[in-house]
């Protein structure tokens, strides 16, 4: 079945800092990806829906300014957390979609520090 | 809006016992309804769904009914496996042709031998 890459899949990060999440589906082209965060033994929330080519959509609550969200080609789009709190601690989900299917990468564990 | 409730984990079963994981959900229009699993390490992936009303998905010897009367669609498996061992995931379509998935909050499912 289709493949989709995440990395790093863990990152430490300092508080201030930013880090970078990429997203990449390996045998299919997405024109849409989706960027989910998971917080521990709770449900996936969907953060925003990213177009090729276009902005992305942001769910209610999410900061737009503050996960910067860059979906440059059919195959990659990138998560930025920006001056990143404790708080932004979670792991962090994409998934592609090929068609009406839905593949999603294996989660990025973010802790700041 | 849209909403996706499981009954709580984690769930601990003796192999070849009978599993049932409960979901319900609230949303408005005619969603089509999905069970993901997680094994350890692993990304998502989709199990089984169902797109109407009693329809019944059914994968792996898991199967799950779309009821609307009751707004349900729990999994069963006659017969678990040690390698069932996971954590699913019940999850809606928003509505409209977006490829946004509404998750339930997940039911860590863990088989002994």
């Amino acid at each position: 079945g289709a493949v989709v890459s995440q990395h790093p899949s863990r990152v430490i990060c300092k508080s201030g800092t930013s880090v970078k999440i990429e997203c990449r589906s390996l045998d299919f082209q997405a024109t849409t990806m989706f960027w989910y965060r998971q917080f521990p033994k709770q449900s996936l929330m969907l953060m925003a829906t990213s177009n090729e080519g276009s902005k992305a959509t942001y769910e209610q609550g999410v900061e737009k300014d503050k996960f910067l969200i860059n979906h440059a080609s059919l195959t990659l789009s990138t998560l930025t957390v920006t001056s990143a709190h404790p708080e932004d601690s979670s792991f962090y989900i994409c998934s592609a979609r090929d068609g009406r299917k839905q593949y999603f990468g294996p989660g990025t564990r973010l802790t700041v520090t | 809006g849209d909403s996706v409730t499981q009954m709580e984990g984690p769930v601990t079963l003796s192999e070849e016992a009978f599993l049932t994981i409960n979901c319900t959900y609230t949303a408005t229009g005619y969603p089509s309804l999905f069970w993901y699993v997680q094994y350890p390490g692993e990304g998502l992936q989709l199990l089984l769904k169902a797109t109407k009303a009693d329809d019944k998905g059914s994968n792996k010897g898991f199967e799950a009914t779309y009821r609307k009367e009751t707004t349900s669609f729990h999994l069963e498996k006659g017969s678990v496996q040690v390698s069932d061992s996971a954590v699913y995931f019940c999850a809606l379509s928003a509505s409209g042709n977006t490829g946004k998935l509404i998750f339930g909050q997940g039911t860590t499912l863990q088989v002994k031998p």
